[in-house]
């Protein structure tokens, strides 16, 4: 199993282009959440999904497009890139949660983005 | 205030030495407490899970977890070089479906021989 896969690794963008973050998993995981990693303010959530069709707002989703057609897709859309969205993006699955209880999120390499 | 403090070091220690990590946090509606650790230019991965208070114990790593406080710890004994890494506590409450965690910004551990 290739567990979560992200293209491409790094990226470079001009402000105001757009580019789409792929992210594949091969665990049948229901849950998928995009996150992005800078320095200073660790892991902050992006957009999640519960399942296919099904999509929702974390806690910094502007700027960012999601949707989840398949169960193992879950691409991360840049409208217009902004030099503020320069950071490690992160991919990340988990298997159903029983009784609200998280399950352990299965991360993917990273994804390294700059805007200039 | 952030909802998750952690200390982003970096903490610099000797090989065998034992390394204390910690959280605090503010949201007493945590219920469900993680370790991740993260190696250079790499992915998060889970270390420790813990459900309750009191202490989880793994191999090396020990997790403690104090909520009356809003104080998690993660213990190393005798700490090796391949240690060497970030940890990031996560935390989070009942989500429904959603595995939603609240991550600190790490500490970065640096294992020397």
């Amino acid at each position: 199993n290739a567990g979560v896969t992200q293209t491409p690794k790094f990226q470079v963008l001009k402000t105001g282009q757009s580019m789409t973050l792929q992210c594949a998993q091969d665990m049948n995981h229901e849950y998928m959440s995009w996150y992005r990693q800078d320095p200073g303010m660790g892991l902050r959530l992006i957009h999640y999904s519960v399942g296919a069709g099904i999509t929702d707002q974390g806690e910094v989703p502007n700027g960012y497009n999601v949707s989840r057609s398949t169960t193992e897709d879950f691409p991360l859309r840049l409208l217009s890139a902004a030099p503020s969205q320069t950071s490690v993006y992160f991919c990340a699955s988990s298997y159903v949660v029983l009784d609200g209880v998280p399950g352990e999120l299965f991360f993917g390499e990273g994804s390294r983005l700059t805007v200039l | 205030q952030k909802e998750v403090e952690q200390d982003p070091g970096p903490l610099s220690v000797p090989e065998g030495a034992i390394v204390s990590l910690n959280c605090t946090y503010s949201n007493s509606a945590f219920q469900y407490f993680m370790w991740y650790r993260q190696y250079s230019r790499k992915g998060p991965e889970l270390l420790m899970y813990t459900y309750s208070s009191g202490n989880k114990e793994d191999g090396r790593f020990t997790a403690q977890v104090d909520k009356s406080s809003k104080y998690i710890s993660l213990f190393i004994r005798d700490s090796q070089p391949s240690d060497s890494a970030t940890y990031l506590c996560a935390m989070s409450w009942d989500t429904g479906t959603a595995s939603k965690l609240t991550f600190g910004t790490g500490t970065r551990l640096q294992v020397t021989l």
